[in-house]
């Protein structure tokens, strides 16, 4: 089972970068990392997924180096809006079922003014 | 996102009832899913179905029930519910030709539901 690890909370203000790390040591060959933010009473929504090395999108950055035990999410220039809980999922279609979706408790990131 | 979309919204209920949550998707996606939350916590699977004829059990399935009546629905039903089964519930969709390979995942609004 790719269990994953993250932060339970973190902090930070408007206009910095935010980096949120994820640890998942057993991963497996077929699985890939995807990242969803959710806000309160609203469903999760999906920021990014990579497979290795590095991913940018519109919104954010996922890193993930060489051996893939673990990936992090940035953040450029949080604002208020990006308060939120981030969830980091590893898994795949082909990689032995949806046992192994399973969204942990996430990180309870609070962007202060 | 709008192309995934809950009923009812809210709902309270007493125990011993019995409730069914409803999904539609006009996404398209052969592949739907059921998740509660409890407050604080992530997201639990409940059920999954990869298409019409395929339906598997999550991580928590023991009190609840699904159906998948067409491609685009998927409902959810407790059986008798209980308060522990108190929480918000959501669906998702995956599996468009782009994504099939990444799973990525489209949720809808989330159904809250009390039990008393």
């Amino acid at each position: 089972l790719a269990k994953t690890t993250q932060p339970i909370s973190m902090d930070s203000y408007e206009g910095q970068e935010v980096n949120i790390t994820c640890s998942h040591n057993n991963i497996a060959t077929n699985d890939y990392i995807t990242w969803y933010q959710q806000f309160p009473s609203q469903g999760p929504r999906f920021i990014i997924q990579g497979y290795k090395t590095k991913v940018t999108n519109e919104v954010a950055s996922l890193f993930i180096p060489a051996d893939r035990k673990s990936s992090t999410l940035s953040l450029p220039r949080v604002s208020l809006s990006d308060t939120a809980v981030y969830y980091c999922l590893v898994g795949a279609l082909f990689s032995g079922g949806y046992n192994k979706l399973i969204f942990g408790a996430g990180t309870r990131l609070a962007v202060h003014p | 996102d709008a192309d995934v979309t809950q009923t009812p919204r809210n709902r309270i209920t007493k125990t011993g009832k019995r409730i069914m949550l409803e999904c539609s998707q006009t996404k398209g996606h052969d592949r739907m899913y059921w998740y509660r939350q409890d407050p604080g916590l992530g997201l639990r699977l409940i059920y999954y179905s990869f298409d019409v004829k395929d339906i598997n059990k999550g991580e928590i399935s023991d009190g609840y029930s699904v159906s998948r009546q067409a491609q685009a629905k998927f409902s959810l039903s407790l059986e008798s519910a209980i308060p522990n089964q108190t929480a918000l519930y959501f669906c998702a969709t995956s599996g468009s030709n782009r994504d099939r390979d990444t799973d990525t995942q489209y949720f809808g609004p989330g159904t809250r539901l009390t039990v008393l």
